[in-house]
Formats: C-alpha cells, sequence, structure tokens
C-alpha cells in the first residue's frame, strides 16, 4: 500500500499557541484525505474529510475553526489546532484515501501534548 | 448513519489458543468492512477488507473474518495466536464516500 507520513511525529506546545501538522502522501496521489483523533485507549475519531482544493468537510462536533485544514495539493494535508488547549492534548492521525479501492492509507500518527 | 460495535473491550488468550474478536455493524447498505491492529506506538495496519463476493475473508498474518449480513457481523478470527498478535484491534465500516467509521477497539494480550 501506498506510505504516509505525518509530521511532527510529537509535539509539545503551551497553551493558547497554534499547531500544524503534516500529512504527506509520499507515493500516492490522494485527492482525499482524512483527519482523525484518538483519545487514549480509545477508538479513532473521524474528525474531517479533507478534499484537493476546496474546504473540508467536518463531522459534527467537530470545531472547523478550532482545527483548520488545508489540503493544497494532491500529497499534503495540513491540520492546525489553533489556540490549543489541554483538552486538545491527543493522537492525530491522517490517511489517504484511495477511491478506486475503497481503502486509507494511515499515518503513524501525532501526538500532540498541550501543557 | 454508520457505527460498529465491538462487545469486548479486553480479551486474553494463551498463546498457541484460537481467536475470535466480535464485530457488528450498523450500515444502511452493502458494508464496506475492515479489520486493522495497532501496535503500541504504532500505526493502523490493514489485516483484511470485504466489499462483496466470497464472505470468508483471508488476510495477512493468518487472520480470517466471516461476513455474516443476517447478524450484521464481521468477526474476526485466528486459529492459533502468537505473542506477537498482541495489540489493539479496530473493526471499522466504510461508506461510498470512503469515510471509515470505527469501533472502540478490542485490546487483546497473549499470555506464554
Amino acid at each position: 500500500g501506498a506510505v504516509v507520513s505525518q509530521h511532527p511525529s510529537w509535539v509539545i506546545c503551551k497553551s493558547g499557541t497554534s499547531v500544524k501538522i503534516e500529512c504527506r502522501s509520499l507515493d500516492f496521489q490522494a485527492t482525499t484525505m482524512f483527519w482523525y483523533r484518538q483519545f487514549p485507549k480509545q477508538s479513532l475519531m473521524l474528525m474531517a474529510t479533507s478534499n484537493e482544493g476546496s474546504k473540508a468537510t467536518y463531522e459534527q462536533g467537530v470545531e472547523k475553526d478550532k482545527f483548520l485544514i488545508n489540503h493544497a495539493s494532491l500529497t499534503l494535508s495540513t491540520l492546525t489546532v489553533t489556540s490549543a488547549h489541554p483538552e486538545d492534548s491527543s493522537f492525530y492521525i491522517c490517511s489517504a484515501g484511495d477511491r478506486s479501492k475503497m481503502t486509507q492509507y494511515f499515518g503513524p500518527g501525532t501526538r500532540l501534548l498541550v501543557l | 448513519a454508520q457505527s460498529v460495535t465491538q462487545p469486548d473491550i479486553h480479551i486474553t488468550v494463551s498463546e498457541g489458543a484460537s481467536l475470535e474478536l466480535r464485530c457488528n455493524y450498523s450500515y444502511g447498505a452493502t458494508p464496506y468492512l475492515f479489520w486493522y491492529v495497532q501496535s503500541p506506538g504504532q500505526g493502523l495496519q490493514l489485516l483484511l477488507k470485504y466489499f462483496s463476493g466470497d464472505t470468508l475473508v483471508q488476510g495477512i498474518k493468518g487472520f480470517e473474518a466471516e461476513f455474516k449480513r443476517s447478524q450484521s457481523s464481521f468477526n474476526l478470527r485466528k486459529p492459533s495466536v502468537h505473542w506477537s498478535d498482541a495489540a489493539e484491534y479496530f473493526c471499522a465500516v466504510g461508506n461510498t464516500g470512503n469515510q471509515f467509521y470505527f469501533g472502540t477497539g478490542t485490546s487483546l494480550t497473549v499470555i506464554p
């Protein structure tokens, strides 16, 4: 399957700052990328669907002004957590979607800790 | 709306014993079903998937799953568990928009 990378793999920041997480599809052009959030010992929760060149679609309950998603190219999507607070601390995972195969290729995740 | 239920939060099996992890789904149309494994500090790895056709699906690492429409289930099985199988297992359902919805996961412990 395709390789998806995320950067950074972990980040610690102060409350009130913004953090940007990059998701790259290294060998696959992804028209759609997905962002998930995973709390410790819990499942992955789909946050938003990111389509290249258009606005992201957010799941119910996810604040679009809090979690800014940009999908500027077929290989890069970014998630910016704006004005981060301790409750935003979590494991964020992205994936690149291959609709022709109805599958997703997952990145290794980014662990965010907001102090 | 689609959803997935994994009734077992945690399962412990002895090495060499058989394994079955349960998954029930809710989806209005023909589901796309997946099993992923997540080891500590690792990303998600696809074990197997079902789209259509043969209801018994073979995956990697000796895993298989059976789709039962009448029971809305997609249980994962392995005849003989290895210590390296200890991990978190997630069942997921995908919709036609290729969006995935995951169950809450089952943590597998393997005792020697």
